[in-house]
């Protein structure tokens, strides 16, 4: 079946460092990839997400390219700040059998950034 | 726009009490989902319903049941609560049904259940 394979956290990191979250996937068919963001105390929210290959999904500084080659949706931001800590997950989505689409979710990968 | 909107936000129940956890979104959307959330576990589906009228199981329905009372409405239901069934639940709703799997889902603000 369909899953979704994340670096492990905790990830802790000075403010203004470089941050990379790896995701990888394993899928039939031509899933779409989206990170998912988890502020303390909230639900998920999208933070951004690629259709097709090599299409690259931007938001709030954020950046993940859809690498079909090697199966692929690695997380990337250039300078952290502090108000990005939260917990990040990584989805893919895929068709069910019912005639919708669900989402299958990596375990989630809580980003802690220091002053 | 209210978004997806989740009661309760908190409960508490003892071992074998049930309990229905409501959901309601207002963007018109198809399909609705019902998630558990546990440490280290990411997020589970619990129930899913692609529209109004059908409901089907994810990967963990066992102990739990759903109703799709209505389009804006998706509730789940335990009826005999266990400690096993502690965790963080959140509704999702989703525009659409199977034309187009960039769709993203919207997630409600959870509700975190403790069963002693």
């Amino acid at each position: 079946g369909d899953s979704v394979t994340q670096m492990e956290g905790p990830v802790t990191l000075s403010e203004e460092a470089f941050l990379t979250i790896n995701c990888t996937y394993t899928a039939t068919g031509y899933p779409s990839l989206f990170w998912y963001v988890q502020y303390p105390g909230e639900g998920l929210q999208l933070l951004l997400k690629a259709t097709k290959a090599d299409d690259k999904g931007s938001n709030k500084g954020f950046e993940a390219t859809y690498r079909k080659e090697t199966t692929s949706f690695h997380l990337e931001k250039g300078s952290v700040q502090v108000s990005d800590s939260a917990v990040y997950f990584c989805a893919l989505s895929a068709p069910s059998g019912a005639g919708s689409y669900q989402l299958t979710f990596g375990k989630g990968t809580k980003l802690s950034v220091i002053p | 726009n209210a978004g997806v909107t989740q009661t309760p936000k908190f409960q508490v129940l003892k071992t074998g009490q049930s309990m229905t956890l409501q959901c309601a979104q207002d963007m018109n959307h198809n399909s609705m989902y019902w998630y558990r959330q546990d440490p280290g576990m990411g997020l589970r589906l619990i129930y899913y319903s692609a529209s109004e009228g059908t409901t089907d199981k994810g990967e963990v329905p066992n102990g739990y049941n759903v109703s799709r009372l209505n389009k804006r409405e998706f509730s789940l239901r335990l009826e005999s609560a266990a400690p096993s069934q502690t965790s963080v639940y959140f509704c999702a709703s989703r525009r659409g049904r199977g034309e187009n799997p960039s769709y993203e889902q919207y997630f409600g603000p959870g509700t975190r259940l403790t069963v002693t």
